[in-house]
């Protein structure tokens, strides 16, 4: 599988602080994508990134959530004020432009207190 | 819409022995591929198996082998031999063109 990394693996935050989630793909992507889950919850779709610009949005990604590729390599989720109900897992995900399958990155693991 | 739906939260194995996990899917499409990813207590999501709706014959990998019945639309992921590095949270997705669909989720335990 192809790495996809993603920092940082855990961010504790306070309550209307803005967040930076970060994800480092190799190259050769064709889609990538931010997923949620909450604990105990199911995956949740966030956002779909296709040739630098957003290709798709779920009702969750509101107006507080961003993403943007400013080097072309880094692929960025910002909450700009997190609440506690942001307190999740989130998920980097790509699709080769080779291939049919999403491949995860570790995750990273954010709690709003 | 694409839904995917998981109706066991909970399955349980003896080690050593054989396991089925539902998945059942609505679509309208005819061109689509589903997975099942594995989800252990690290919370990393781990591609287990792919199927291409095209493709008539079941995918298998190793112990881990799908039944996937197009016209029930049915995906359902069967794990031999169960190994206790198989306890995991195993989700079942849906793809169509460049979105994703998750299932909630089949906690599974082995026991020894």
């Amino acid at each position: 599988e192809p790495e996809v990394t993603q920092t940082p693996s855990h961010q504790v935050t306070q309550m209307g602080q803005e967040v930076i989630l970060r994800c480092v793909p190799i190259s050769n992507h064709l889609y990538f994508y931010w997923y949620r889950q909450i604990l105990g919850q199911k995956v949740e779709f966030l956002v779909s990134f296709y040739n630098n610009e957003i290709s798709e949005k779920s009702e969750i990604f509101d107006d507080q959530f961003s993403v943007e590729r400013p080097d072309g390599s880094n692929f960025t989720l910002k909450i700009r004020s997190t609440k506690l109900e942001d307190s999740a897992m989130y998920f980097c995900a790509v699709l080769l432009s080779s291939g049919n399958t999403i491949y995860f990155g570790e995750g990273s693991w954010l709690t709003v207190v | 819409a694409q839904t995917v739906t998981q109706s066991q939260p909970e399955m349980s194995v003896q080690e050593a022995e054989t396991v089925t996990l539902s998945c059942t899917y609505d679509t309208s499409e005819s061109d689509y591929y589903l997975f099942w990813y594995k989800q252990p207590p690290s919370r990393q999501m781990i591609l287990v198996i792919r199927q291409e709706a095209y493709k008539q014959q079941n995918a298998t990998e190793n112990r881990f082998s799908v039944n996937f019945q197009k016209a029930a639309k049915s995906f359902s992921l069967k794990i031999s031999d169960s190994q206790l590095g198989d306890a995991a949270m195993y989700f079942c997705a849906y793809r169509s063109a460049g979105q994703f669909y998750f299932g909630t989720g089949t906690s599974l335990t082995v026991i020894p």
